[in-house]
């Protein structure tokens, strides 16, 4: 099993539609969590970053977490075809380890 | 600050040959990650320092892989002798000590074997 899994894309939504993005993570003490955003060629940017139980928004991005599920999760709303990117999921465990998932891409059309 | 600086940002070598990737990271960061990735196995932890010192070395696919941060401005990833599957993009990431902070990424080396 991956320490981080994410749900496989590639993902395509409408311009204006929700997109929601999904990881799963094997290591129950993992602490910290980040979604990343990855255009073609460039390297990750982070996008958000949530610690506790429960929503986080910023803008148009909420992060989703539960750690009893051991599930993070990102919405974007209001999608925009400047979104279509691959969205990494980070988890920050045990001494400093930092672990991405797969990655998802996603494809906004207009 | 500049962020993460790496180099070179492109290299093509052949078979066999040493290749040196560095990487210098955001001043002040204590940690230090090594990155490889690939269409097939996504981003692929290699190795990461904290305070110079080697953490966790685990996925280091072979001894034919190599790392060193012999200060804290300075890190390096050495392959010797280079396989066609080591062509990756490579990066270094950067971040400050505790567990709430994020990676900082480099603008990766994209290595080509041949």
């Amino acid at each position: 099993q991956k320490e981080v899994e994410q749900n496989s894309g590639p993902l395509s939504v409408p311009e204006g539609a929700i997109a929601s993005l999904n990881c799963t993570y094997s290591d129950r003490v993992s602490q910290s969590f980040f979604w990343y955003r990855q255009y073609s060629g460039k390297s990750p940017e982070l996008i958000m970053s949530i610690y506790s139980n429960g929503d986080k928004e910023d803008g148009r991005f909420t992060a989703q977490l539960n750690k009893a599920s051991q599930y993070v999760s990102l919405l974007i709303r209001d999608s925009q075809p400047s979104d279509s990117a691959t969205y990494l999921c980070a988890v920050r465990g045990r001494a400093g380890k930092s672990t991405f998932g797969d990655g998802t891409t996603l494809t906004v059309k207009p | 600050d500049a962020g993460v600086i790496q180099s070179p940002r492109h290299e093509v070598t052949e078979m066999g040959q040493e290749v040196t990737l560095r990487c210098k990271p955001i001043s002040g960061h204590d940690y230090l990650f090594w990155y490889r990735q690939t269409m097939m196995r996504g981003l692929e932890l290699l190795i990461y320092f904290n305070n110079n010192v080697p953490i966790d070395d685990s996925g280091m696919p072979e001894d034919r892989f190599s790392a060193k941060m012999p200060n804290a401005s300075f890190s390096t990833l050495k392959i010797q002798p280079s396989e066609p599957r080591d062509s990756a993009v490579y990066f270094c990431a950067s971040s400050l000590g505790g567990i709430n902070t994020e990676a900082f990424f480099g603008q990766g080396t994209r290595l080509t074997v041949v």
